[in-house]
């Protein structure tokens, strides 16, 4: 079984702040590390797929950094808006004789106006 | 809209019945992966096929098969049904042979499926 952990599991900040959360995982067989941003009641949708260490992501207000030394990776969003109100998702490949994906159970962010 | 499509929607039947559920892929993606979400759990990776073939297997029951076709949509069956098999199942579907590659996934709309 491979643990991937992602914390906080939730949290609710103001507009306008700037907030991060963690998805660890295993440091070893590394492959690639996918995150999603889910929506209630509508599917996971990519946001980024970070394969090398010292990655760094950013798509709008949203960046994502990777650790594969230390296995983890944080995902930042600058001034948060009630429209990026969803569950964060991250995934971990690892690589090997036989790849399993393993999805964490998500950060679930709430943005109050 | 992430291009994959999925039917139906919603599905509510009883135990020990079978039901197949569809998943269409993007265009140009091969690949088609199967997931189910159970209440309080994470996503779980079912299987997933590349162009036709099998091509890795996850949580996945024995009560469970799937099939992907010549123009690439991909069934799921469900048969032997239980209570415990309510969830939400999703397919995605993605360039990439792997299973978590370097490709991003598409995921559908999903299939809520609820046995009672």
């Amino acid at each position: 079984i491979l643990n991937v952990e992602q914390s906080p599991q939730s949290l609710h900040v103001q507009e306008g702040d700037s907030t991060n959360f963690t998805c660890s995982f295993p440091s070893s067989n590394f492959y690639a590390l996918h995150w999603y941003r889910w929506e209630t009641a509508k599917s996971p949708e990519a946001l980024f797929v970070m394969t090398l260490n010292g990655d760094e992501k950013k798509k709008g207000r949203i960046s994502a950094t990777l650790n594969t030394k230390e296995g983890y990776s944080y995902l930042y969003i600058k001034g948060s808006q009630p429209e990026d109100s969803a569950t964060y998702l991250c995934a971990f490949g690892n690589s090997g004789g036989y790849q399993k994906v393993t999805f964490g159970t998500g950060t679930k962010l709430q943005v109050i106006p | 809209d992430s291009g994959v499509t999925q039917t139906p929607k919603h599905l509510i039947t009883a135990t020990g019945q079978r039901v197949t559920l569809r998943c269409s892929p993007r265009s140009g993606d091969l690949s088609v992966y199967w997931y189910q979400q159970s209440l309080d759990q994470g996503l779980q990776f079912l299987i997933q096929y590349y162009n036709g073939e099998e091509r890795a297997k996850g949580n996945i029951l024995e009560r469970f098969s799937a099939q992907q076709f010549p123009d690439l949509h991909s069934e799921l069956n469900l048969s032997s049904l239980e209570l415990g098999d309510s969830a939400l199942y999703f397919c995605a579907s993605s360039a990439t042979h792997q299973m978590i590659g370097r490709y991003e996934q598409y995921f559908g709309p999903g299939t809520r499926l609820t046995v009672t």
